[in-house]
């Protein structure tokens, strides 16, 4: 079966410390993994998908097949990054399925 | 585009009424998925459509929730009757395509005393 797990339910960290939110999944096949966020009174919004292996807002994100892992993680933290993250996936007999996880909010403090 | 639009934004019941809550996806989108967020399990997928027909209702938690999508342009999620548990934000999302980046409208936050 298909499944997102996100360990951390709350992450705090000062501004300028190193954030990683961690994602686990289980699926057999070849998953398309995303991180969606969302501000404070603010939509769900896509911030990345593995499949673009780009950076935004400095955050970057490895798909690890090995670990079935595919974290988040930025160098330098932000306080406007404060916000709720979810991580996804989309696959299965029925591709377009789209499944979160339980969500990690994280919280840079000044 | 508006983007997707839900309809009613907050919506306060007592138990055991009929509650219908409405979804307009981005025109053009051929996927249509409603969820439940709550702090306890996050954002739970109930169902999704695929060019209006239902594809996996198997997130929806009991007999007592319904979707229907009678056109591209339109879905409803209903819940009859309601209960205290039903209290959670509701969301609703549309895609292009499968795979592609789904886009949610603003909610709908369900009370249900």
């Amino acid at each position: 079966a298909q499944r997102v797990t996100q360990p951390e339910k709350l992450l705090s960290v000062f501004k300028g410390a190193p954030v990683e939110l961690k994602c686990n999944y289980s699926y057999s096949g070849s998953p398309e993994l995303f991180w969606y966020v969302q501000y404070s009174r603010q939509r769900l919004q896509l911030l990345l998908r593995h499949i673009s292996r780009e950076s935004i807002k400095g955050f970057t994100a490895d798909l690890n097949k090995g670990e079935t892992s595919f974290h988040l993680k930025k160098p330098f933290a932000q306080e406007e990054d404060s916000a709720m993250y979810y991580c996804a996936l989309s696959g299965g007999f029925t591709r377009g399925k789209l499944i979160f996880g339980q969500g990690t909010e994280l919280s840079v403090k000044p | 585009d508006a983007g997707v639009i839900q309809s009613p934004r907050h919506e306060v019941t007592e138990m055991g009424q009929e509650v219908t809550l409405r979804c307009k996806p981005i025109s053009g989108h051929d996927y249509l998925f409603w969820y439940r967020q709550t702090m306890m399990r996050g954002l739970e997928l109930l169902i999704y459509f695929n060019n209006n027909v239902p594809i996996d209702d198997s997130g929806m938690p009991e007999d007592r929730f319904s979707a229907k999508m009678p056109n591209a342009s339109f879905s409803t999620l209903k819940i009859q009757p309601s209960e205290p548990r039903d209290s959670a934000v509701y969301f609703c999302a549309s895609s292009l395509r499968a795979g592609s980046e789904a886009f949610f409208g603003q909610g709908t936050r369900l009370t249900v005393v």
